[in-house]
């Protein structure tokens, strides 16, 4: 079965450190791969994504994700993190139609 | 720009009401989504269509249904409201392969 794990449910982290954020999958083959991230009251906005080539792709807002197939995982960081980051972040995986985590929420404290 | 835009973002209504959320996208992606977002559950797949006159049931169909009439709306339907259908509602769509865009919501309550 097709499948995503967020271990984390809530993350704290201080303004300025750095951030990893776990993903895990299961699927038949290697999927695409993407980060998503979800502010209070709004939509899904894409992070990074992962289609092929270099298993380290680079996103908006600072955000970088490696994927490494061996341990079928895509864990997104960030090297400094700051108080507009505080959101929930989605990993998902899939083609044309996505399966999602259950998502990790940040909170950044001063 | 190119948006997806989801009608109303907010409503009240009864059980045993029929409901129609709208979501309309000018990305002329063939593509569209219907999700809900419930706590600790992340986004579930409702239903999807790979372009017009195509719909698809995903994960948690029961009780909704889609049609696809035109490149750009997939509304979704409630037939007959439940109690266990109050969530927040989103669709997306993308072009074949590509990452999907989001519109904003629609927050359901159903008393």
């Amino acid at each position: 079965a097709q499948s995503v794990t967020q271990p984390d449910i809530h993350i704290t982290v201080s303004e300025g450190a750095s951030l990893e954020l776990r993903c895990n999958y299961s699927y038949g083959a290697t999927p695409y791969l993407f980060w998503y991230v979800q502010s209070p009251g709004q939509g899904l906005q894409l992070l990074l994504k992962y289609f092929s080539g270099d298993t380290l792709v680079q996103g908006i807002k600072g955000f970088e994700a490696e994927f490494k197939r061996s341990q079928s995982s895509f864990n997104l960081r960030k090297p400094s993190v700051h108080w507009s980051d505080a959101a929930e972040y989605f990993c998902a995986v899939g083609f044309q139609k996505l399966v999602f985590g259950t998502g990790t929420r940040l909170l950044v404290s001063p | 720009d190119a948006e997806i835009t989801q009608s109303p973002r907010h409503k009240i209504t009864e059980t045993g009401r029929q409901v129609t959320l709208a979501c309309h996208q000018t990305w002329n992606h063939n593509n569209m989504f219907w999700y809900r977002q419930d706590l600790g559950h992340g986004l579930r797949l409702i239903h999807y269509s790979y372009g017009v006159q195509d719909t698809n049931k995903g994960e948690v169909s029961d009780g909704y249904s889609v049609s696809r009439s035109n490149t750009e709306d997939l509304p979704l339907t409630l037939e007959s409201a439940a109690s266990s259908q109050t969530s927040v509602y989103f669709c997306a769509s993308s072009e074949s392969g590509g990452p999907q865009h989001f519109g904003d919501g629609t927050r359901l309550s159903i008393l």
